[in-house]
């Protein structure tokens, strides 16, 4: 089956830029989105596609991808960015895979 | 304004049966697909079952299969999760999401498997 690593924890100073990459073979194939998650809420869609922003979305969230890794970067990370970020992407059997996460702390 | 609201989760003994709803609104359910995902306490994220639209293609993770069967009503807007021989495993909050990439997802649902 289909895997998706991502690292457990990152930390990013206030105002400054962080990435959170996500790596597995289907990123080869199919772009991955990425969700924001804070505690007891439900997950945000905040990356899709090729490097698509729901509306709401501000822009200094941004996705890339790169043979099978994924990035999600923010720039100019705020105090309210702190949150579990989780990328997610299918197999070619139409199967969801989603990472396990990182946390994101914003110092 | 889309709106997704889950029901039916609640304490069940293991080896029972749960059937949860997504009630959607907002848009037209009829044009999308949607997607089971669930979180165990204090775990990560993990995709369960997602139906296309006419519910020609479904999916499941190995996991679930032969155990949990996505639906739909496009008449009811209303998707569903029918979880048969449940597991402690299966203890988690269950979410309903909207597309494929989960645009749209809804507050969830506990789900406690335990004797």
């Amino acid at each position: 089956s289909s895997e998706l690593t991502q690292d457990p924890a990152v930390s990013v100073a206030l105002g400054q830029t962080v990435r959170i990459t996500c790596q597995g073979d289907s990123l080869r194939s199919y772009y991955a989105s990425w969700y924001q998650q804070k505690p007891g809420q439900a997950p945000v869609l905040v990356i899709y596609g090729k490097n698509n922003r729901p509306s709401g979305i501000p822009d200094r969230f941004s996705g890339s991808s790169s043979g099978n890794t994924a990035s999600l970067t923010i720039t100019g990370a705020q105090a309210e960015d702190e949150a579990d970020y989780y990328c997610n992407s299918r197999d070619s059997s139409g199967k969801g895979v989603f990472g396990g996460g990182t946390k994101l702390t914003v110092l | 304004e889309v709106q997704l609201v889950e029901s039916g989760g609640g304490l069940v003994k293991p080896g029972g049966s749960l059937r949860l709803s997504c009630a959607a609104s907002g848009f037209t359910f009829s044009s999308y697909s949607m997607n089971w995902v669930r979180q165990a306490p204090g775990k990560g994220l993990e995709w369960v079952s997602s139906i296309s639209s006419s519910s020609s293609y479904i999916y499941y993770a190995d996991s679930v299969k032969g155990r949990f069967t996505i639906s739909r009503d496009n008449a009811k807007n209303s998707l569903y999760l029918q979880m048969n021989s449940l597991r402690a495993e299966d203890t988690a909050v269950y979410y309903c999401a909207r597309e494929w990439e989960g645009d749209y997802w809804g507050q969830g649902t506990l789900v406690t498997v335990s004797s």
